[in-house]
């Protein structure tokens, strides 16, 4: 069975400072993997997807992910972060050839401060 | 577009007690999900339907039932419930199986 493994469940940094939010996922066959996230009451909404192509996919708000295959790793980036980035982040993972069911990791909480 | 949709949104229950909670979606969407949140676990689902007609159960589905009513809503039963169903309950929706998903706003729910 794949899992995912976001490594850290809380990453406190400063408004304007780069943010790095680590996930793992194992999987010895082609992946379809996600980021979503989750602001305070709501649901989870996309916020980038790698399927195939371009290994390094971004958003409209300035995130960025690389699928690195060697590594099992699909990491998010972000340069400079904003207030409104304070958010819990998931990872997941669609393994193909299965069931197609997203396995989600279990979350990384951003806090930015000002 | 309404999106997702879920109803009720916040549920205090007391042991033993049954409720339904509902889900709809009008993206015309074939495949629907139900997850339960808990803090430290992230989603872990309970059931799913991959098209109208068929459930199947997810990784947590002892103590639930689900029911595919028509191509837009899902629902989800809890015959009995326990205080370890306390939690935040999420319904999501997606074109197909492996396409990305759209959830709704969630129902909290306590059992006490």
């Amino acid at each position: 069975a794949q899992s995912v493994t976001q490594l850290d469940s809380q990453v406190p940094v400063f408004e304007e400072a780069p943010v790095e939010l680590r996930c793992n996922y194992s999987s010895s066959v082609s992946v379809y993997l996600f980021w979503y996230v989750q602001y305070p009451n709501q649901g989870l909404q996309l916020l980038l997807k790698y399927l195939s192509g371009s290994t390094l996919v971004e958003s409209i708000n300035g995130f960025e992910a690389e699928f690195n295959k060697s590594q099992t790793s699909f990491h998010l980036r972000k340069p400079s972060v904003h207030i409104s980035d304070t958010a819990e982040y998931f990872c997941a993972v669609i393994q193909s050839g299965g069931s197609y069911i997203p396995t989600f990791g279990r979350g990384t909480s951003l806090i930015v401060h000002p | 577009n309404a999106g997702v949709t879920q109803t009720p949104k916040f549920q205090v229950l007391k042991t033993g007690q049954s409720m339904t909670l509902q889900c709809a979606q009008d993206m015309n969407h074939n495949s629907m999900y139900w997850y339960r949140q808990d803090p430290g676990m992230g989603l872990r689902l309970i059931y799913y339907s991959a098209s109208e007609g068929t459930t199947d159960k997810g990784e947590v589905p002892n103590g639930y039932n689900v029911s595919r009513l028509n191509k837009r809503e899902f629902s989800l039963r809890l015959e009995s419930a326990a205080p370890s169903q306390t939690s935040v309950y999420f319904c999501a929706s997606s074109e197909e199986r492996g396409f990305e998903q759209f959830f709704g706003p969630g129902t909290r729910l306590t059992v006490l």
